[in-house]
């Protein structure tokens, strides 16, 4: 159980154009998702949290009108990466919490990610 | 908000040896300590965690320590093998609140 998926699993745009990924849990209600940045040899860096049907609250230093997340329903978050830059090619990861009876508590669940290649 | 520090970035260790991590926080509210193991490429793995009402879990060869007083907790691998080699990351959460990472341990287990 607790399983995250993503989709892509990389994509190469070009510069300028906008990029959607999905973040899907599958067999279990995502209340809370979380979506990172990671770049080359470094560590993970949240961008957003995003509570289901609630606007995604992001970190200081992150441009919602840029990175547009929409959390509709309890098993899919999006991640859309409008007018993409050279400077936006990443690993982006989505991970999922909940608080339905019969998952741990406090644990994030994963997504495989997606690699952001804007040429 | 909460701050995370992890020493080292970089261990080599030979196989059979063991490798300690050690991470620091800021907010003493944190509550929930896990920690990842990331290979190249691949998503993180939860591969242990604990929470402040306790002082240390072990799972086989891997074992973590929380010093509250100290806000620091500290991830001991024995008996290490090769593919042990990975980045680990520490993190630490408040509450129900964002859960922020360590910079990440780069650990190599040479044969």
């Amino acid at each position: 159980g607790a399983v995250v998926s993503q989709h892509p699993s990389w994509v190469i745009c070009k510069s300028g154009t906008s990029v959607k990924i999905e973040c899907r849990s599958l067999d279990f209600q995502a209340t809370t998702m979380f979506w990172y940045r990671q770049f080359p040899k470094q560590s993970l860096m949240l961008m957003a949290t995003s509570n289901e049907g609630s606007k995604a609250t992001y970190e200081q230093g992150v441009e919602k009108d840029k990175f547009l997340i929409n959390h509709a329903s309890l098993t899919l978050s999006t991640l859309t990466v409008t007018s993409a830059h050279p400077e936006d090619s990443s690993f982006y990861i989505c991970s999922a919490r909940t608080n339905l009876a019969g998952f741990p508590r406090d644990e994030q669940f994963f997504g495989p990610g997606t690699r952001l290649t804007v040429l | 908000g909460e701050n995370v520090e992890q020493h080292p970035s970089t261990l080599s260790v030979q196989e059979g040896d063991s490798a300690v991590i050690k991470c620091t926080y800021s907010d003493s509210a944190s509550n929930y300590f896990p920690w990842y193991k990331q290979e190249l490429g691949k998503r993180p793995q939860l591969i242990i965690d604990i929470r402040s009402n306790v002082g240390e879990k072990k799972d086989q060869r891997i074992a973590v320590t929380l010093n509250k007083t100290a806000k620091h907790f500290s991830l001991h691998i024995t008996e290490t093998q090769p593919e042990d080699s990975a980045v680990y990351f520490c993190a630490a959460r408040v509450n129900n609140n964002d859960m922020r990472f360590g910079a990440g341990t780069r650990l190599t287990v040479k044969p």
